[in-house]
């Protein structure tokens, strides 16, 4: 989608490693999301940052962690992956204000294996 | 705590008849909604949103919603359904507290059969 990316696209890890995952905007919104998609549940927010440096959790922050030093990039690490962070990851940006909807990346699909 | 409910996992429908895709809310203070669209192994797309004002809302794609306050509702409408409009469904609530978080609901898979 246009002023967002994700990479990777796609990842097989093994249970126990770390893993990165990247959002990166060329929009210079001000909010950013990461999102995860599983089937029954639609979409759970994870983290989301209000600036840099200013992160907060979402409902299901248990074994992520992020970081936002720059504007531009938001990046959600899995710390010890587990099964049950096999998901489709997505991240989101919105401008400042409470009219906008959000910009979804096109996601990350994560297998745990 | 703000919630979203859509209670139908699939609607099916016949091109060219009405559809519509139900949502119901629950918030403190007043609602921001909204509805996304997702097309097979894409991102969510956004349709179209209520903050304030007339209670029909438009979006993109022919979409409308008619947002109702007494009944907590957001339902998603479209006059005529196209084949192309097959696809999932959410309907969001934002949180009006810090951060402006939005909860999704669990969303709907519409089928528009030819």
């Amino acid at each position: 989608d246009a002023g967002i990316t994700q990479s990777p696209r796609h990842k097989v890890t093994e249970t126990g490693t770390p893993v990165t995952l990247r959002c990166h905007q060329t929009e210079n919104h001000r909010y950013m999301y990461w999102y995860r998609q599983d089937p029954g549940h639609g979409l759970r927010l994870i983290h989301y940052s209000y600036g840099v440096k200013d992160t907060d959790k979402g409902e299901v922050s248990d074994g992520y962690s992020v970081s936002r030093s720059k504007t531009e990039d938001f990046l959600l690490t899995l710390e010890s992956a587990t099964s049950s962070q096999t998901s489709v990851y997505f991240c989101a940006i919105r401008p400042g204000g409470t009219d906008y909807g959000y910009t979804f990346g096109s996601g990350t699909r994560l297998t745990v294996v | 705590a703000q919630s979203v409910a859509q209670p139908e996992d699939q609607v099916n429908v016949a091109e060219g008849n009405p559809l519509t895709v139900k949502c119901t809310y629950s918030v403190s203070g007043n609602p921001y909604l909204f509805w996304y669209v997702q097309y097979p192994n894409r991102g969510l797309q956004f349709l179209l949103k209520y903050i304030t004002g007339d209670n029909l809302v438009k979006g993109s794609y022919g979409f409308e919603a008619e947002f109702n306050k007494s009944q907590t509702s957001f339902h998603l409408k479209k006059p005529s359904a196209l084949v192309s409009d097959s696809a999932l469904y959410f309907c969001a609530v934002r949180d009006n507290t810090g951060g402006f978080k939005t909860i999704f609901g669990a969303g709907t898979r519409l089928f528009v059969k030819a």
